[in-house]
């Protein structure tokens, strides 16, 4: 297996712009993760699938954020508007189970000028 | 609000040395313990795992966990250069893992 990917590695994207990051978690892992890494905050969780359901997304900032899970082998983050404080490391995981091993994307690297 | 706590560093250690990491969480509920080597620029990535109080050792690491203090620790004998980056201590929360701020580590020739 590839391991998770994620797409795009790098976004520059203007203020006001709409911005939907992807993920493709490793085939028979049940558990789909974002998470967002700042200097100030660390690595932060935003929402988490089981299955393809959303279970926790006490995480997402605010309304702005919104993320789907349509199939096993497919999510994105979508972020509408964007805005200068949600630049970040966005990082994509899946897991077998919810406290087993998370593996990690490479990450997409999101600056919003 | 669970809370996974570490010392952001730098760490800085000779090489040849123990590099001992450290980190606290607030659930006493907590079952799973994980720690991730993060390099600069890269993704986070496992390096090992602890369920049971004690010791647990995997080469030049040994993770430490002390559930009655709430305490999780790593340890590297013989640090090399290779091993300065971030380490991250993780903590299982109900099928999801809360992750401290890390350590930076820093092994100097």
């Amino acid at each position: 297996d590839a391991g998770v990917i994620q797409s795009p590695r790098h976004e520059v994207t203007e203020m006001g712009q709409e911005v939907t990051l992807r993920c493709k978690p490793i085939s028979g892992h049940d558990y789909l993760f974002w998470y967002r890494q700042t200097m100030m905050r660390g690595l932060e969780l935003l929402i988490y699938f089981n299955n393809n359901v959303p279970i926790d997304d006490s995480g997402m900032p605010e309304d702005r954020f919104s993320a789907k899970m349509p199939n096993a082998s497919f999510s994105t983050l979508k972020i509408q508007p964007s805005e200068p404080r949600d630049s970040a490391v966005y990082f994509c995981a899946s897991s077998l189970g919810g406290n087993t091993e998370a593996f990690f994307g490479q990450g997409t690297r999101l600056t919003v000028v | 609000q669970k809370e996974v706590e570490q010392n952001s560093g730098p760490l800085s250690v000779p090489e040849g040395a123990i590099a001992s990491l450290n980190c606290t969480y607030s659930d006493r509920g907590s079952q799973s313990f994980f720690w991730y080597r993060q390099y600069s620029g890269k993704s986070p990535e496992l390096i090992m795992f602890i369920y049971s109080n004690g010791d647990k050792e995997d080469g030049r690491f040994t993770a430490q966990l002390n559930k009655a203090s709430q305490y999780v620790s790593l340890l590297i004998r013989d640090s090399q250069p290779s091993d300065s980056a971030t380490y991250l201590c993780a903590v299982e929360d109900t099928d999801k893992l809360i992750f401290g701020t890390g350590t930076r580590l820093q092994v100097f020739p």
